[in-house]
């Protein structure tokens, strides 16, 4: 099962929007409604901010909102704020032996 | 609400063993898959092995089949990765993960590093 495409890196100047994007294949992304996108600060676990491609779990900001095209997930983060520093990375269930599988990673900069 | 913590990482030689444990609380433990994740330093997210609620069915990663091995007690609530084998290559982060279909929830991670 091969990794989910990011793109390395995305920026935005504070209260400006950024669109981070997630390929995969029908397999996966395109395939299931188990989408998932976790924020990662350095020296830090994961945390969920999206689940199920849309949903946005109790505590995470409005300004973070999930979507899905196809086989290309999206995630958007509006009204950037410094703290949205950080990197993210996509998952999607995969099914089979290898129940899911990670995106390559993008490092947010807040310009 | 939950919570998922690691231990049993370390300094360990090529070739030698660990077993990590992961002792979890705030949810119904036997409700729910549970699994392993890793990231080396610097570097991107990496699924190592998952288990099914009791115990029926485990995966793993290409990466560490036939050297690792996840097991659980649903009586204590953990979860457990018996590390065997070590190659340089399986330093990193480790991390357990309550799944539902995918992580859904991560604990704060144990380091593993292998070295000579």
């Amino acid at each position: 099962q091969s990794a989910l495409t990011q793109p390395p890196s995305a920026s935005g100047s504070p209260g400006q929007s950024v669109t981070i994007s997630c390929t995969g294949t029908d397999s996966d992304v395109g395939g299931y409604n188990y989408v998932s996108w976790y924020q990662q600060h350095p020296g830090k676990a994961p945390k969920v901010m999206i689940y199920e491609v849309t949903k946005r779990p109790s505590g995470v900001p409005d300004r973070f909102s999930g979507s899905r095209s196809g086989n290309t997930a999206s995630l958007t983060v509006s009204g950037l704020q410094a703290e949205d520093e950080a990197d993210y990375y996509c998952s999607s269930h995969a099914g089979g032996s290898n129940p899911y599988v990670f995106g390559t990673g993008t490092r947010v900069t807040v310009l | 609400q939950v919570q998922l913590v690691e231990s049993g990482g370390g300094l360990v030689k090529p070739g030698g063993s660990l077993r990590l444990s992961c002792a979890a609380s705030g949810f119904t433990f036997s409700a729910y898959y549970m699994g392993w994740v890793r990231q080396a330093p610097g570097k991107g997210l990496e699924w190592v092995s998952d288990i099914s609620t009791s115990s029926t069915y485990t995966n793993y990663a290409d990466s560490v089949k036939g050297r690792f091995t996840i097991s659980r007690d649903n009586a204590k609530n953990s979860v457990y990765l018996q590390m065997n084998s070590l190659r340089v290559e399986d330093t990193a982060v480790y991390y357990c993960a309550r799944e539902n279909w995918v992580p859904a929830d991560w604990g704060q991670g144990t380091l593993v590093t292998v070295s000579p």
